[in-house]
């Protein structure tokens, strides 16, 4: 079956500018949430959805939002882009169960000169 | 204070052994998740294993084990058998099923592994 599908793969923004990322989940999964990865914080939790509603946030600014369509594909908006946001950022759709483990897809590196 | 604990910043393997890694873990919460992941350089993280903290026995999968010590909140992998291919990045993590710390995974700080042929 298909994975989870992120796109862009690379962006490069300038400060101030937004961004919007876009997560594809696996066929059948409700729940997306979005990562952040960088070399001195490591991974952090951005938030979760589940059909459609916020179930959880993680302690990042308001300038980091997100949303989910009925079709479960979800995306996250960054606006006033500080260079400090240049990351690696990661969607995971997950199963109800979570035996079956949270996949992930490939991450969309952004850099922010 | 740090939910997830990781401290073998990098560890080294020779091609064919097995090899451990740690991960000591913090909660209050009676129900929750342990995770471990793979990130090769390409970034995408893999899913490797899970144990739930309810579960009596421990996860296997494969070549990967989970040394489940509930009472010293370790949730240590183990790997046989090392791969060249197996030279990655790997992370614990840790869902609370509780609270409001449901819905996300915590992970730690990863553990460089290398292996050598």
């Amino acid at each position: 079956k298909a994975g989870v599908t992120q796109t862009p793969r690379y962006l490069i923004k300038t400060r101030g500018q937004q961004v919007t990322l876009s997560c594809s989940p696996i066929s059948g999964h409700r729940s997306v949430s979005w990562y952040q990865q960088t070399p001195g914080q490591g991974l952090q939790f951005l938030f979760e959805y589940f059909s459609e509603t916020q179930r959880n946030k993680g302690n990042f600014p308001g300038r980091f939002s997100g949303r989910q369509f009925s079709n479960s594909r979800s995306e996250m908006n960054v606006s006033t882009l500080e260079l400090g946001d240049s990351a690696l950022y990661l969607c995971a759709s997950s199963p109800d169960s979570p035996r079956d483990g949270y996949t992930f897809g490939s991450g969309t590196r952004l850099t922010v000169v | 204070a740090q939910k997830i604990t990781q401290t073998q910043p990098g560890m080294f393997v020779q091609e064919k052994e097995a090899v451990t890694l740690d991960c000591t873990y913090d909660t209050s919460d009676p129900s929750y998740g342990l995770f471990w992941y793979k990130q090769p350089s390409s970034g995408e993280m893999i899913f490797l294993i899970y144990q739930g903290s309810y579960d009596q026995q421990n996860a296997t999968e494969g070549r990967y084990s989970l040394n489940f010590q509930k009472a010293r909140k370790s949730a240590n992998l183990v790997i046989s058998a090392s791969q060249l291919g197996d030279s990655a990045m790997y992370f614990c993590a840790m869902r609370e099923d509780s609270g409001g710390s449901n819905y996300k995974l915590t992970f730690g700080k990863g553990t460089l592994l290398t292996v050598n042929p």
